[in-house]
Order: structure tokens, then sequence, then C-alpha cells
């Protein structure tokens, strides 16, 4: 495997069920990232985590819990989702997170979300 | 308040036309990138641009920096089918975070 890899790429969920998304990049890089993905709309940035330590939570509700392990694997954990967070999840991964840095991101192919 | 403001918003055209999208924003960047999204994947780096005034090419691809480094600009030449897609621009806050515009979905028609 290279690059970015994302699982599951298409999950429906009931509101009451639990399920994790899993992102691993394979580039070696120190920050991964999660975004949300709406129709029309910007790609929104959720969570950071550099050198695995959560660096950024962007107001994010608490139904979605991060969780990373190492450099290399990235969680989201969901629970008791509504239908408005159905929308294309990305994880992303650069080489340093850090103010005034470039920050160029190599995404996943991402998990498309539905939540009946 | 949105950072960065892309237009249009969608562009079709014919194969072998030429299309430009603009990537603005009233804020000062110390760089800007550009992604192409194609359906069903996600966005892929083209290019990044550093230094005001800067011009690069990938194939029929040239983007522009501005002087001022507050906006960009994305020209294709002889667009073909294997071009469309959703363009992204996106540039970094002060914190460090990459903001990303809404992005123009172009669609090239054979």
């Amino acid at each position: 495997e290279t690059g970015v890899t994302q699982t599951p790429r298409h999950l429906v969920m009931g509101m009451t069920n639990k399920k994790s998304l899993k992102c691993e990049q394979h580039l070696g890089h120190n920050a991964m990232y999660w975004y949300k993905q709406s129709a029309k709309k910007p790609l929104e940035l959720m969570f950071v985590y550099s050198l695995e330590e959560r660096v950024e939570n962007n107001s994010v509700p608490s139904r979605f819990s991060p969780e990373c392990p190492n450099s290399s694997h990235l969680f989201l954990h969901l629970h008791t989702l509504q239908p408005e967070d159905s929308a294309l999840y990305l994880c992303a991964s650069s080489q340093e997170f850090r103010a005034g840095g470039r920050h160029e991101q190599f995404f996943g192919p991402g998990t498309r979300l539905t939540v009946l | 308040t949105q950072l960065l403001e892309q237009s249009p918003q969608f562009l079709s055209i014919q194969e072998g036309e030429n299309l430009t999208v603009y990537c603005n924003s009233s804020s000062v960047f110390s760089s800007l990138q550009w992604y192409r999204q194609e359906p069903g994947e996600g966005p892929v780096l083209l290019v990044t641009v550093v230094t005001g005034g800067e011009v690069k090419k990938l194939k029929r691809l040239t983007f522009q920096f501005g002087d001022a480094r507050k906006d960009s600009s994305l020209h294709i030449t002889a667009a073909q089918p294997g071009d469309t897609g959703l363009y992204l621009c996106a540039a970094s806050d002060s914190w460090g975070k990459l903001q990303f515009g809404a992005g123009t979905q172009v669609v090239v028609t054979p």
C-alpha cells in the first residue's frame, strides 16, 4: 500500500449505531487530519494530530471521537450520529504541522457516510 | 467568514477550449496550494505557489500567484475530458491550519 488509505469506503449507519473510520498513511508523515466534506461547502477541518498529540479540535460535536495510536494510524469513532452528519469524511497527512508551515497534504479516498 | 473565495462555482466547456478559475482573498498568504478532486476520490495536490508574482506550469496547467499574495489563478489550455474535476485552492491561516475554498467544478465534454 502507498499513500493514504481509508476504510471503509462506504458506510451506512443508523443514529443509534457505533462505528469507526480508519485511516493509515504510508508516507512517514508526522501530522494527520480529519476533514468533513459536504456538498457545495468548503472542506471543514475537524481534527489535527501532530506527533500523535491532538493539536486542534475544531468545535466538533462529541459524537465524533478521534484516536491516534501512532503516527501512521488515525481513527474516527462515531456514535449517535444525526442525518446531517452524512458527508464524505477525508483523512489527510502532511510532513509536519506548525504555524507558518506549508502543510501540503496528501488525502485518502474518503469514506462516504450516510446516517439514516 | 470564508477565507478563500473561488470563482466561478461551475464551469462547463468543450474539449479544446481554454479556461481560468480564480481564488481570491483579502488576506495575505505565505503560500497557496491548488488541488484537484475527482468523483469518489480525495483531493490531489497539483502545485504550491510561494512567491508573489510566481508562475508555475504543469503541462497544460498554468498557476499564478498574485503580486500581493492575496489571490491566485489557474489557467488550463486546450482542456481535455481528463481535466474534469473539482479544483480547490487552499492556504494556511496564521495558526497553520489549511483553509480551503469551496471549489470550482469543471466539466470538459468531448
